[in-house]
């Protein structure tokens, strides 16, 4: 079954809005990995949560995992149209699983 | 510095007959992972190899296997093919099966089933 999910599944954003995109889990989770998939690509690695309630930043980008180690976050700040694409979470539960992603539209 | 690279890029093949897929990890990478991502969805993952061995295997039938050879490259094979298994097959190398600074994919193989 599911073992990662992610909500929404698609989100259409004007450019300059915010986005967010979350990762849920029913078990505890000792990492997560967040990865970025541009349409007709493949997967590229942006981050790895491993602490209770740790807060990452990349620019605009800030990745957060929950105190509980079950669920996590991805929050794009003024979105363009170079964040187009699919966003993973990836869990590591004895294998790592994959989300079922959210597809991230951004109208010019 | 070479990245994951993959072959072939696409291939298409009927219905019964049997598929090898290869991959070759960035170099200093021992550990190859396969996936399977279909249209839509994200990737399933089916089995990890390190130094050689198997070390894990996600939940796909018999007739999908794998190997990986002493220069760390590995081969998925896929035997009596099914529509089914129509989908983008992804290899990702890492240092180690944890994956601690992530995975690396390559641009994977496109198989169609027909």
């Amino acid at each position: 079954g599911q073992q990662v999910m992610q909500i929404p599944q698609y989100q259409h954003v004007q450019e300059g809005e915010d986005f967010t995109t979350y990762c849920n889990s029913s078990t505890t989770l000792s990492n997560i990995q967040w990865y970025k998939q541009r349409p007709g690509g493949h997967p590229v690695f942006l981050i790895q949560l491993v602490k209770s309630g740790e807060v990452k930043k990349q620019k605009r980008l800030t990745f957060q995992f929950g105190e509980a180690k079950k669920n996590s976050s991805l929050h794009i700040t003024a979105t363009q149209t170079t964040d187009v694409g699919t966003y993973f979470c990836a869990a590591y539960l004895n294998q790592f699983y994959f989300g079922t992603g959210t597809s991230l539209t951004v109208i010019p | 510095d070479a990245g994951v690279t993959q072959s072939p890029t696409h291939l298409i093949k009927t219905r019964g007959q049997q598929v090898t897929l290869r991959c070759s990890p960035i170099s200093g990478h021992k550990s190859v992972s396969w996936y399977q991502q279909v249209l839509g969805q994200g990737p399933q993952f089916i089995f990890q190899y390190y130094e050689k061995e198997e070390r894990g295997r996600g939940n796909f039938p018999d007739r999908f296997s794998a190997r990986q050879f002493p220069n760390y490259s590995s081969e998925l094979n896929v035997n009596a093919l099914l529509l089914g298994d129509s989908a983008l097959y992804l290899c990702a190398s890492s240092l180690y099966p944890i994956g601690n600074y992530g995975y690396t994919f390559g641009s994977g193989t496109r198989l169609t089933v027909v």
